[in-house]
């Protein structure tokens, strides 16, 4: 069964710091790793997607790496603003059904 | 990507009562899935629907609690039955419509049972 972990739980950094969330799994048969984000009592917006083939993935000031083989993911966010305070969720794919999300990092950045 | 529209946004209700929830998708989709988040937690998936069948279940949810409809590629309903306190979440709807998996979802529907 494929269990999905983030560390650290709660993260507060001032603004202008980069800064790296953490994501492990258990299972590394994966089809694909996605990072959301999640502002109080809303959805889930996609941040990025990174298939199993691939190493890392930019959008803006985010990165994403994978690394399949020790099970781990880490969403590197650049220069934070405080427009950034939010809980980022990493989610497992291995077929079409089986999604598992972890239970989030909540970022809060202080201006 | 995919627009997805959810209804209501939130409610309050009374236990023992019932409520469905709307999602619509902006584009035709095979599957459609349901998830619930309760507070402090993150994502369970309900039910997995597809158009013209019945939906799938996961362990621990039943289709007389949560009756699902889905009758055209562009929309579904989740209803949650004889409601109680712990039943008090947010209800997301989500779809997977590209060849990349990659998941998209509505703004939830935030539930409290009073």
């Amino acid at each position: 069964k494929q269990e999905v972990t983030q560390i650290p739980a709660a993260l507060s950094v001032p603004e202008g710091e980069n800064l790296v969330l953490n994501c492990s799994f258990t299972d590394s048969a994966i089809y694909n790793l996605q990072w959301f984000r999640q502002d109080p009592g809303k959805g889930l917006t996609s941040l990025l997607l990174i298939q199993s083939s691939q190493r890392e993935q930019t959008s803006g000031r985010l990165n994403a790496s994978l690394d399949k083989s020790s099970g781990r993911s880490t969403l590197y966010i650049a220069a934070s603003q405080p427009g950034d305070s939010a809980t980022y969720l990493c989610a497992v794919r291995r077929n079409n059904n089986d999604m598992r999300f972890g239970a989030g990092t909540r970022l809060t950045v202080k201006p | 990507s995919a627009v997805i529209s959810q209804k209501p946004s939130r409610d309050i209700c009374q236990r023992g009562t019932s409520l469905t929830i709307q999602c619509q998708v902006d584009s035709q989709v095979t599957m459609m899935f349901w998830y619930r988040q309760q507070p402090g937690q993150s994502l369970t998936l309900i039910a997995t629907a597809n158009q013209g069948s019945e939906a799938t279940y996961e362990s621990g949810f039943v289709i007389d609690k949560f009756p699902i409809s889905r009758p055209n590629l562009t929309f579904s309903t989740l209803t949650v039955s004889n409601m109680s306190p712990e039943d008090s979440s947010i209800y997301l709807c989500s779809v997977a419509p590209g060849g990349t998996g990659e998941l998209f979802f509505g703004e939830g529907s935030r539930l409290t049972v009073l």
